[in-house]
């Protein structure tokens, strides 16, 4: 199974742009990456999913270099709302997610 | 309308005492799960199921068991409490789909199982 690693905790103000970067150098050709998001006394909530390049949605950006070895979720002009952890998880989709492992997360702190 | 629901939110027992969390899905998934997360915030898979297998994480006791009466519920029965079950558990959903597909988890709200 694919590792990540992620920083532990970021700190950003709000309206900033914030960048979460998440390392899987074992990443398998049929691998995806998936972030997720959890706020306290909540289940997590699924963010944005993607194989290479670049995939946008109206929550957030993911950048995947070619070799797919990292990804850098990108939330733009946060707010004070988007203080939460966020999960980044690597694994072949076509199990679902039996395999799929949530890491530590970020903890992302979005002060005033 | 909740797409993932679990009773109760809140759970309070004591030790040796046998207990049950349900979870219910109005999504039409075919595949359920059960997370704890522990005290350090880790989200630890603990069983998943659809109607055609069930797969189980080798570190979870047999105090644990997952019981499924259709596609619809994943009920979760925990044997013989012990204080280190105290924990978040967090049941979600999703659909199985091949390269390509977007596949989202969808969560419950969770239980917070507290052993006394």
């Amino acid at each position: 199974l694919a590792k990540t690693t992620q920083p532990i905790s970021m700190d950003s103000y709000e309206g900033q742009e914030v960048n979460i970067t998440c390392s899987h150098n074992n990443i398998a050709t049929n691998d995806y990456i998936t972030w997720y998001q959890q706020f306290p006394s909540q289940g997590p909530r699924f963010i944005i999913q993607g194989y290479k390049t670049k995939v946008t949605n109206e929550v957030a950006s993911l950048f995947i270099p070619a070799d797919r070895k990292s990804s850098t979720l990108s939330l733009p002009r946060v707010s004070l709302s988007d203080t939460a952890v966020y999960y980044c998880l690597v694994g072949d989709m076509n199990s679902g997610y039996s395999t799929l492992t949530f890491g530590k997360g970020t903890m992302l702190l979005v002060s005033p | 309308d909740t797409a993932v629901s679990q009773t109760p939110k809140y759970l309070v027992t004591q030790m040796g005492n046998d207990k049950s969390i349900k979870c219910e899905q109005n999504l039409g998934h075919d595949t359920m799960y059960w997370y704890k997360q522990d005290s350090k915030k880790f989200l630890k898979i603990m069983f998943s199921y659809n109607n055609k297998e069930l797969i189980i994480n080798e570190t979870v006791p047999n105090r644990f068991s997952p019981k499924s009466p259709d596609k619809a519920h994943l009920n979760l029965h925990i044997n013989s409490l012990e204080l280190g079950d105290s924990a978040v558990y967090f049941c979600a959903s999703s659909q199985e789909g091949g390269l390509g597909m977007n596949t989202e988890a969808f969560f419950g709200q969770g239980t917070r199982l507290t052993v006394v």
